[in-house]
């Protein structure tokens, strides 16, 4: 149980593009999702915390209208990277959590931008 | 520094052996987890123990937690070649709400040696 569906797991793209990266509970309810950036050998960055029906709550230094969040159901979010420049290129992972359980994290996208 | 660093950065043992990885934070905390990432996947959810747990087993897995020193140690015991990976502490904090924030650690990187 507790599977986190992350779509897609790769993707690249021209610079000045709009990257969308789905985030799907698969078999419980995401009360809660967050969105993490993760450098080569290098710790997760929290960038928001999203609850369904409401908006996301970014950490200090992230841009909202760069990185755009949704999460409209109890089981999907999605991270919009806007016109992305190559210095966005990175490994974003999604977690998904329900009430105070502990986090599920899905299998992270890798973004390459050209 | 940052909260729950880790200790050693790195770890290479033989097949077999056991592996001892530190975790130290700052600030009082509600929880502290252990997460394990195989290479470009996502984290894996391994263990959490309570602030007032002082010992806690998961089948090979063995954590610790000591906040009088606030800090806590993950022991691998009998090592496989499929523990390589790394491992990550994060701490969730004392006053714990619905969207309460995890923080991680840099990581240890476990290899194990067939």
């Amino acid at each position: 149980g507790a599977v986190v569906s992350q779509h897609p797991s790769w993707v690249i793209c021209k610079s000045g593009t709009s990257v969308k990266i789905e985030c799907r509970s698969l078999d419980f309810q995401a009360t809660t999702m967050f969105w993490y950036r993760q450098f080569p050998k290098k710790s997760l960055m929290l960038m928001a915390t999203s609850n369904e029906g409401s908006k996301a709550t970014y950490e200090q230094g992230v841009e909202k209208d760069k990185f755009l969040i949704n999460h409209a159901s109890l089981t999907l979010s999605t991270l919009t990277v806007t016109s992305a420049h190559p210095e966005d290129s990175s490994f974003y992972i999604c977690s998904a959590r329900q009430g105070f359980q502990p986090q599920h994290f899905g299998d992270g996208t890798r973004l390459s931008i050209l | 520094s940052q909260q729950g660093e880790e200790d050693p950065q790195a770890l290479s043992i033989q097949e077999g052996e056991n592996a001892t990885m530190n975790c130290s934070y700052k600030t009082s905390i509600n929880n502290l987890q252990w997460y394990r990432q195989n290479s470009g996947r996502g984290l894996v959810h391994l263990i959490l123990i309570r602030s007032n747990e002082r010992e806690k087993h998961s089948g090979r897995l063995r954590v610790t937690l000591d906040t009088s020193k606030k800090s806590s140690s993950l022991l691998i015991t009998a090592s496989r070649a499929a523990d390589t990976a790394s491992y990550f502490c994060a701490t969730a904090p004392l006053n714990t709400g619905a969207n309460s924030k995890l923080t991680f650690g840099k990581g240890i990187t476990l290899s194990v040696r067939p």
